[in-house]
């Protein structure tokens, strides 16, 4: 199993360019998240998913889209870029079995500088 | 706003030392406490989820407790080695059978040889 991959690792973008940054699972988990990872802010989460056709909001979704129309895939899109969405990115998936959710499972990062 | 909060921000031991770090989360809407393992340069590893009041969970030399009533949670490490060195994370999980994870800043440990 790849785990959870994320692309591209790094990213440069011009204020007001669109990009989507793309993760896939391949541990068929039904959750995925997004988060933005900033100095001394911890993970702040952006979006997630609890299954195909179905997101939802996090603490930070403000600039960003999500769509899920798979349980692999889960891209996160950047409309017009801003240089306040400088920061890595972290995508993640996990399950649930027993009734509980279990851990988070993380993709690498994709790192984003927007000049 | 849910607030999740660890103390210290850092902490620097010899190796050798036991050490513990601190997580405060909202007492009402409990759902499930996560804690992370998050090494330089890697990405966040599980260490555990803990679900039910007065839970202890243990792996190598590092346990976790969980107080749910008044919303803490303690992880401790026993003879820290420089390979613990890491920034440990904390994450609450509110009530409803989502994955939704508010995180704490992390407590970020170094140990010295």
């Amino acid at each position: 199993n790849a785990g959870v991959t994320q692309t591209p690792k790094f990213q440069v973008l011009k204020t007001g360019q669109s990009m989507t940054l793309q993760c896939a699972q391949d541990m068929n988990h039904e959750y995925m998240s997004w988060y933005r990872q900033d100095p001394g802010m911890g993970l702040r989460l952006i979006h997630y998913s609890v299954g195909a056709g179905i997101t939802d909001q996090g603490e930070v979704p403000n600039g960003y889209n999500v769509s899920r129309s798979t349980t692999e895939d889960f891209p996160l899109r950047l409309l017009s870029a801003a240089p306040s969405q400088t920061s890595v990115y972290f995508c993640a998936s996990s399950f649930r079995a027993g009734g509980i959710h279990n851990e988070q499972f993380f993709g690498p990062g994709t790192r984003l500088t927007v000049l | 706003i849910l607030n999740v909060e660890q103390s210290p921000q850092s902490l620097h031991v010899q190796e050798g030392d036991s050490t513990n770090f601190t997580c405060s989360f909202p007492s009402s809407n409990f759902y499930a406490l996560h804690w992370y393992r998050w090494e330089t340069a890697k990405s966040p590893e599980a260490l555990f989820v803990m679900t039910l009041n007065g839970d202890e969970k243990k792996k190598g030399r590092i346990s976790a407790t969980l107080n749910t009533k008044e919303g803490y949670s303690y992880l401790y490490i026993k003879g820290s080695q420089p390979e613990d060195s890491a920034t440990y994370l904390c994450a609450f999980a509110p009530g409803g059978a989502t994955n939704k994870l508010i995180f704490g800043t992390g407590t970020l440990l170094a140990v010295q040889p």
